[in-house]
């Protein structure tokens, strides 16, 4: 069955970097986008960005250009959403979230992690 | 902000059915991009609607999707305590750029 598990909670001070990662089971990680989205205390969810694990070509939200990086292992089928420059209102879950191949829609989530920036 | 526009709050009783909307511009809402997903109380987003209205499996047949133009809808028939919850829409642009609605969270009275 199809699982993505992700790292655990996070606490960083403002300005730190942050790298959560994602690891996949069940199918093989190149045929499917990976995706980053996020919810803040209350909020929405908020698309980050994609990876194509296959050829590792990433694209990001405006929002993000220059502060986030998403890599990928196809040898340990992970995926990595690395952030920088943390600030308070980066405190949010973090989910990977799988592409449907061929169709637009993420079918599997990881479970979350939460990241708390705090001085 | 959201560029996709939902109501905030929809409500309904059991066995009635509830329609959320979700409009948005053009660039936004492409031809087969528009999927819905539920967010239970304490849990991860789940996918509800995917290609506008297609259902994965395991997704009752309660609920159904629809799209005309620039706005796209989820309906919700014979409604239950256990829909209670925040629904999303999303779209998709040529780039794989995802944007999300603001949410409606839905309450079953």
């Amino acid at each position: 069955q199809v699982q993505l598990v992700q790292s655990g909670a996070e606490v960083k001070k403002p300005g730190a970097s942050v790298k959560v990662s994602c690891k996949a089971s069940g199918y093989t990680l190149t045929i499917h986008y990976m995706h980053w989205v996020r919810q803040a205390p209350g909020q929405g969810l908020e698309w980050m960005g994609i990876i194509s694990p296959n050829s590792g070509i990433t694209s990001y939200a405006q929002k993000f250009q220059g502060r986030v990086t998403v890599t990928r292992d196809t040898s340990t089928s992970t995926v990595y959403m690395d952030l920088k420059s943390l600030k308070s209102d980066d405190t949010a879950v973090y989910y990977c979230a799988r592409g449907i191949y061929g169709a637009y829609g993420f079918d599997y989530w990881g479970q979350g992690t939460l990241v708390t920036v705090s001085s | 902000q959201s560029v996709l526009t939902q109501p905030p709050s929809a409500s309904g009783t059991p066995g009635q059915r509830v329609t959320i909307s979700c409009s948005g511009s053009s660039s936004k809402i492409g031809s087969d991009s528009v999927n819905w997903y539920q967010q239970l109380p304490g849990t991860g987003p789940k996918l509800l609607i995917y290609g506008n209205n297609q259902r994965p499996s395991g997704v009752p047949d309660r609920f159904s999707g629809s799209k005309s133009g620039t706005s796209a809808s989820l309906t919700i028939s014979g409604l239950r305590s256990e829909d209670e919850g925040d629904y999303y829409c999303a779209a998709w642009d040529d780039s794989l750029h995802v944007v999300f609605g603001g949410g409606t969270k839905l309450t079953v009275l």
